[in-house]
């Protein structure tokens, strides 16, 4: 089992729709839990981190749900500049290496 | 301010050669990382640096993987002799203190994209 698991997507949505990706992680002992989104041949770019209580920036908002091992992340009114890859990210080993999901890729279309 | 910068940014080589990749991590970045993403997999990682000492470099492939950070400052990731197999996107990334323990956030380059043929 991977340690990170992502809906594969693609995500192909028309402007201001919601969308909503899941991710699951093995490690139960996981504390610290994250979202980056990768453009095109860009680098990885650090979204936001995903706290118990769930946590809202603007049109996003993440949840985790530690019985299930489960992280997910809502866009709310989708953008064009919303087309990215999403990476859901586990904080590993003893010295804050980060575990990467595969990545959904969103593509939010006119 | 400078961000993290990766030489070069695309590199063909054949089966068997040599290959040295760079990394200048944001000034002040104590630690420094070095991923890879292998094409249709995850980003994975391969070391972490703390200033010159490498603090775990469980993530290397094999011993035809070096990579060193004389100084503390820049870092070299070199493959010899690359194989088919080590095509693919090497990232680094640094941070300040334990930051991406606390926080999450490494900030990353674009990457060097290696292909080997």
């Amino acid at each position: 089992r991977k340690e990170v698991e992502q809906d594969p997507g693609p995500f192909n949505v028309p402007e201001g729709a919601t969308v909503a990706f899941n991710c699951t992680y093995s490690n139960s002992a996981s504390q610290s839990f994250f979202w980056y989104r990768q453009d095109c041949r860009k680098e990885p770019k650090l979204l936001m981190s995903v706290y118990s209580s769930g946590n809202e920036d603007g049109r996003f908002t993440a949840q985790l749900n530690r019985a299930s091992q489960y992280i997910s992340l809502l866009i709310r009114d989708s953008k064009l500049s919303d087309s990215a890859t999403y990476l859901c990210v586990v904080i590993g080993g003893s010295q804050g290496n980060l575990i990467f999901g595969k990545g959904t890729k969103l593509s939010v279309k006119p | 301010e400078a961000g993290v910068t990766q030489f070069p940014s695309h590199s063909v080589i054949e089966k068997g050669q040599t290959v040295t990749l760079r990394c200048d991590p944001i000034s002040g970045h104590d630690n420094l990382y070095w991923y890879r993403r292998v094409m249709g997999k995850e980003i994975k990682f391969l070391l972490h640096f703390v200033k010159e000492s490498k603090q775990d470099e469980s993530g290397m492939p094999n011993n035809r993987f070096l990579a060193e950070r004389t100084g503390g400052t820049y870092s070299t990731l070199k493959v010899q002799p690359a194989e088919l197999e080590d095509s693919g996107v090497y990232f680094c990334a640094s941070s300040q203190e334990q930051g991406a323990a606390i926080t999450g956030e490494l900030f990353f380059g674009e990457g060097s994209r290696l292909t080997v043929l």
